[in-house]
């Protein structure tokens, strides 16, 4: 059975980072690519970053380009997400999400259930 | 600017209805569209992709159609445990890697 927990969210204030980690089990995690999507409160959902299975290729949604890396470390079977220069927009539920092929460009077909980041002084 | 519109943005209808859900594309996207429905508090499930693929596990009162910048979900007897908000998601490489629509609410009347 496919799993994805995202662990690391929390309160932080404007300025400051945090670390996201989504470990996953159930599947050959360095054959898919992962992604991380944000859903703010009562919005609609957020692409943010996307890694190929090999962990060489990021991708960045432009909302957060320049203030967040992606990574991966597939020995631990874990996907983290690096937020720096935190802003009050950026509060929201972070879901990690498993890509259905090994490629960076294919749907989302398995998701965790979400870790809340809330930005505020 | 690339963006995906869905319509309507609520709806509600009653047990045993048939549902449509329409998702635009500003530009054309062949079909690599998908849909996802999201129940409060949890994570989206992976309904439909390629537009008209039913992923494993999920009824087939849920179907999708289309291609190039027009496509629709239909449930084609609403049941209680339907109730969530439905998002379309194109997954081409460009115009943007990912992009959602906005969401269609789906209540029982």
């Amino acid at each position: 059975e496919v799993q994805l927990v995202e662990s690391g969210g929390g309160l932080v204030q404007p300025g400051g980072s945090l670390r996201l980690s989504c470990a996953a089990s159930g599947f050959t995690f360095s054959n898919y690519a992962m992604s991380w999507v944000r859903q703010a409160p009562g919005k609609g959902l957020e692409w943010v970053s996307a890694i190929s299975g090999g962990g060489d290729t990021p991708y960045y949604g432009d909302s957060v380009k320049g203030r967040i890396t992606i990574s991966r470390d597939n020995s631990k079977n874990t996907l983290y997400l690096q937020m720096n220069s935190l802003r009050a927009e950026d509060t929201a539920v972070y879901y990690c999400a498993k890509v259905a092929v090994p490629i960076v460009y294919g749907r989302f077909d398995y998701w965790g259930q979400g870790t809340l980041v809330t930005v505020s002084s | 600017d690339f963006q995906m519109t869905q319509s309507p943005s609520s709806l509600s209808a009653s047990v045993g209805d048939r549902v449509t859900i329409t998702c635009r594309a500003s530009q054309g996207i062949s079909n690599y569209l998908a849909w996802y429905q999201q129940k409060p508090g949890k994570g989206p499930k992976l309904l439909i992709y390629a537009a008209s693929t039913l992923q494993s596990g999920v009824p087939s009162r849920f179907s999708g159609s289309g291609s190039g910048t027009d496509f629709t979900l239909t449930i084609s007897s609403l049941q209680p445990e339907d109730v969530a908000t439905y998002y379309c998601q194109k997954y081409n490489s460009a115009p943007r890697l990912f992009t959602f629509g906005p969401g269609t609410r789906v209540d029982i009347k």
